[in-house]
């Protein structure tokens, strides 16, 4: 069972908007603003899509969109593309004792 | 751009040791930027951080795996390694290499991955 609780798929058409949740506790998500996401396409590398919570590395498209309330963070993508069909995982600093915490991960399709 | 390549035998026997080597390049390991890291993914499942090493030897372990788990940095080659012992089935996994930014904790750049299977 995973630390951080992320749905296990979404989807939407090209061009809509969608939103991925990950939901931790006050011990990381929550006491944090170190929430990374990655997307990844089977068989590749992860990359980094977002970092420190609302962040976007140089080269990432503005699609992606990073927030956080509370004990829960989320991933907006914006006007879908086919290519951002992959899974999509969070990740928190979740203190001296566990370091690092990832989300289930969440499948993203396409339609 | 930092570039990292995962490299070890893709099977183990059960019981024995896993040993993998992630070799830098782009960046020196010593240049204090990041913790160099594993991520492991089991067939089917999601992403799980096996833990960090700062270039002054200093780790951070998974706590699940703290008491089988070795991890090292030979400064000279620009490489670490991790070592995980008394393997079973349930270590079969994709083993990612990772840097791990110092600052805001995220890992910015991944290897490819190499699949290690346990098995006799």
């Amino acid at each position: 069972q995973s630390a951080l609780t992320q749905p296990a798929s979404v989807s939407g058409s090209p061009g809509q908007s969608i939103t991925i949740s990950c939901t931790g506790t006050s011990s990381d998500v929550g006491s944090y603003n170190l929430v990374s996401w990655y997307q990844h396409h089977p068989g590749k590398a992860p990359k980094l899509m977002i970092y420190e919570g609302i962040k976007r590395p140089s080269g990432v498209s503005n699609r992606f969109s990073g927030s956080k309330s509370g004990n829960t963070a989320s991933l907006t993508i914006s006007g879908l593309q086919a290519e951002d069909e992959a899974d999509y995982y969070c990740c928190s600093y979740a203190g001296s004792s566990t370091f690092v915490a990832f989300g289930g991960g969440t499948k993203l399709t396409v339609l | 751009q930092v570039q990292l390549q995962e490299s070890g035998p893709g099977l183990v026997k059960p019981s024995q040791t896993l040993s993998l080597t992630c070799t830098v390049s782009g960046d020196s390991i010593s240049s204090g930027s990041y913790y160099w890291s594993w991520i492991r993914q089991p067939a089917g499942k999601g992403l799980e951080w096996v833990g960090r090493i700062y270039t002054s030897g200093s780790t951070n372990y998974n706590p699940s795996l703290k008491s089988r788990l070795t991890m090292s940095v030979d400064t000279s080659k620009n490489q670490f390694s991790l070592k995980l012992s008394s393997v079973t089935a349930a270590d079969t996994a994709v083993y990612y290499c990772a840097s791990y930014a110092l600052y805001g904790d995220y890992l910015e750049y991944w290897g490819q991955g190499t699949l290690v299977t346990v098995s006799s």
